[in-house]
């Protein structure tokens, strides 16, 4: 699975921008992904899941893109706002399974 | 729906005593609960799983007599810091799954743990 980073990456952008997080996953037998928020404090949040027989996926102002070919997922936020200021972890499971991973997350901050 | 809750959500214990927290599924029947620990600006690790009426499993480096996890029903799993130390001060979350649909995680608010 993904490694645990001892630090975090941290995104910055304008509110109004789009946002793109992305993430590297390690187990090419991984086949369900899922997005989470975490706001300072608090427990994860569900964004966004993502099934391998798919490569995007839509929700309410949210994206998320699978790669399989270089194991490489992303989230983009559209029109960004200050509420979306958090730490966004991706994690990874194998069907069946049902423990996900999760990666080194990604800060983000949107400025007003 | 599918809303986890914890409780306390902070506590300060002294060093040498023990603190439990609870995780509960307040909607759903959780037939298996997750605990992870966080440190500050990292991500979640794993301590353990557990099904309810049987005993957890234990992530690889995880001290079961530490850390004492108890799934005694489908609604409520605790867990026990035993002989709690300043090293053990984090930030516990728990999280739930119900037999209907195990590839989702409900995950609760979270327990700031601070041991003096």
């Amino acid at each position: 699975g993904e490694s645990v980073g001892l630090h975090l990456p941290t995104l910055s952008v304008q509110e109004g921008d789009n946002s793109i997080i992305n993430c590297a996953y390690s187990n090419s037998a991984s086949d369900y992904f899922i997005w989470y928020k975490q706001e300072s404090g608090k427990g994860p949040q569900f964004i966004i899941d993502i099934r391998s027989n798919m490569d995007k996926r839509q929700g309410q102002r949210v994206t998320v893109l699978l790669n399989k070919t270089v194991k490489h997922l992303s989230l983009q936020i559209a029109a960004t706002q200050p509420g979306d200021s958090a730490v966004y972890f991706c994690a990874e499971s194998k069907g069946g399974s049902y423990i996900p991973t999760f990666g080194r997350g990604t800060s983000l901050i949107v400025h007003p | 729906g599918a809303v986890v809750s914890q409780h306390p959500s902070r506590v300060i214990c002294k060093s040498g005593t023990s603190v439990k927290i609870e995780c509960r599924s307040l909607d759903f029947q959780a037939t298996t609960m997750f605990w992870y620990r966080q440190f500050p600006k990292q991500s979640l690790m794993l301590m353990a799983t557990s099904n309810e009426g049987s005993k957890a499993t234990y992530e690889q480096g995880v001290e079961k007599d530490k850390f004492l996890i108890n799934h005694a029903s489908l609604t409520l799993s605790t867990l026990t810091v035993t002989s709690a130390h300043p090293e053990d001060s984090s930030f516990y979350i728990c999280s739930a799954s119900s037999q209907g649909n195990t590839d989702t995680q409900y995950f609760g608010p979270g327990t700031r743990l601070t041991v003096l």
